[in-house]
């Protein structure tokens, strides 16, 4: 079983439309989470963290975290085209980051 | 807004040569890392390094690679020979010692070509 696993997509919607992404995990040692944004051939930006199971807003994002579940998801409202990117989960308990594959949206104007 | 940096954006070597890239972390950061990205697949770790010493490393960091701070603001990562499959995005990333989520900002990366 792969220690993170995200559907890599890609998902495209149109404008304004809600984009849901998820990850699982299987390593229960994980205590921080977070979600990156990737636009082509460029460096991931942070974009929300998390640590506790719940929920996190921050304008048109959200973030929630399951721990019960390992189960993380980033939501963004009234998407626009800009939001076109690569969606990175991410989690840690230590040094090091773990990744998932990303997922690739297009929101279509 | 202070930003990671990294030079060059792309280099190109041929199989076996030893290549360096570099890396400016934000200035008041403590904890530095490499990852790389090979086309189409995850970011993965590479190295992480704290007080002028390596602090985790993975598989893939083996002795072909190593890590330096060579002054105050530089962070080198160094391929001696490198190979065909060494062809990645190298992403340099850092980190405030005082920050709780291990909030890492990441290099725009250099694009490494071996042939």
């Amino acid at each position: 079983q792969k220690e993170v696993e995200q559907d890599p997509g890609p998902l495209s919607v149109p404008e304004g439309a809600i984009v849901s992404l998820n990850c699982t995990y299987s390593n229960s040692a994980f205590q921080y989470f977070m979600w990156y944004r990737q636009y082509s051939r460029k460096g991931p930006e942070l974009l929300m963290y998390t640590y506790s199971s719940g929920n996190k807003e921050d304008g048109r994002f959200t973030a929630q975290v399951d721990k019960s579940s390992k189960y993380i998801s980033l939501f963004i409202r009234d998407s626009q085209p800009s939001d076109s990117a690569t969606y990175l989960c991410a989690m840690t308990s230590d040094y090091k980051l773990s990744f998932g594959a990303g997922t690739t949206v297009t929101v279509r104007a | 807004e202070p930003e990671v940096t990294q030079t060059p954006s792309h280099q190109v070597t041929q199989m076996g040569q030893e290549v360096i890239l570099r890396c400016v972390p934000i200035s008041n950061h403590l904890y530095f890392y490499w990852y790389r990205q090979i086309l189409g697949q995850k970011v993965e770790f590479l190295v992480s390094f704290y007080n002028n010493e390596i602090s985790e490393k993975s598989e893939i960091f083996d002795d072909q690679f190593s890590v330096e701070r060579p002054d105050g603001s530089n962070f080198t990562l160094k391929i001696r020979s490198t190979k065909l499959e060494d062809s990645a995005m190298y992403f340099c990333a850092s980190r405030q010692q005082e920050s709780p989520y291990n909030e890492q900002f990441f290099g725009p990366g250099t694009r490494l070509t071996v042939l």
